[in-house]
């Protein structure tokens, strides 16, 4: 069981391209979101997904695409990157809503020149 | 939206005293109330929860008090241990699948 799984660990990318982070679980959770942190700023929702074929905006979505074709994955997609995106992200799953305690993965740190 | 404040942003305490960390909100319809310990360069755990129906809740030297009516609730972590030392976060369920963090309080427990 292992848990929420987050490819890649690291990654640089040149502002204007676009990437997709990914994000596996194998609990069955039904909740998965998306977050970025930054310093001084906790985690800031991206999006949140309540379950397959479900999605929805959180508090900063603005430059990012999820979508849920499976239970198991829930793919964040940045269309094309900016400096600003530079950040710490971290994707989350949770047996039924957000009011269960979250499980997270170990986050990609992402640098964006 | 839901607005979630933290305060202190630091602090620092010798071994085997108590740390306080306390959090107010601002959707009185919020109804999950996590906490999370977070270590340099890890993921973020969970460490104790509460539910709006409950007004303290606690395990082992960690305890989370609730007070709904003026939308606050707090840390407590008693007889603090260096290995506590980390950032903790608190958060809130807004909209019921919304959930906001507070900025963080780095704690550290001098030996």
């Amino acid at each position: 069981n292992a848990g929420v799984t987050q490819t890649p660990k690291f990654q640089v990318l040149k502002t204007g391209q676009s990437m997709t982070l990914q994000c596996a679980q194998d609990m069955n959770h039904e909740y998965m979101s998306w977050y970025r942190q930054d310093p001084g700023m906790g985690l800031r929702l991206i999006h949140y997904s309540v379950g397959a074929g479900i999605t929805d905006q959180g508090e900063v979505p603005n430059g990012y695409n999820v979508s849920r074709s499976t239970t198991e994955d829930f793919p964040l997609r940045l269309l094309s990157a900016a400096p600003s995106q530079t950040s710490v992200y971290f994707c989350a799953s949770s047996s039924a809503h957000s009011n269960q305690p979250q499980h997270f993965g170990d986050g990609t740190r992402l640098s964006i020149l | 939206g839901e607005n979630v404040e933290q305060h202190p942003s630091t602090l620092s305490v010798q071994e085997g005293d108590s740390a306080v960390i306390k959090c107010t909100y601002s959707d009185s319809a919020s109804n999950y109330f996590p906490w999370y310990k977070q270590e340099l360069g890890k993921r973020p755990q969970l460490i104790i929860d509460i539910r709006s129906n409950v007004g303290e809740k606690k395990d082992q030297r960690i305890a989370v008090t609730l007070n709904k009516t003026a939308k606050h609730f707090s840390l407590h972590i008693t007889e603090t241990q260096p290995e506590d030392s980390a950032v903790y976060f608190c958060a809130a369920i807004w909209n019921n699948n919304d959930m906001r963090f507070g900025a963080g309080t780095r704690l550290t427990v001098k030996p």
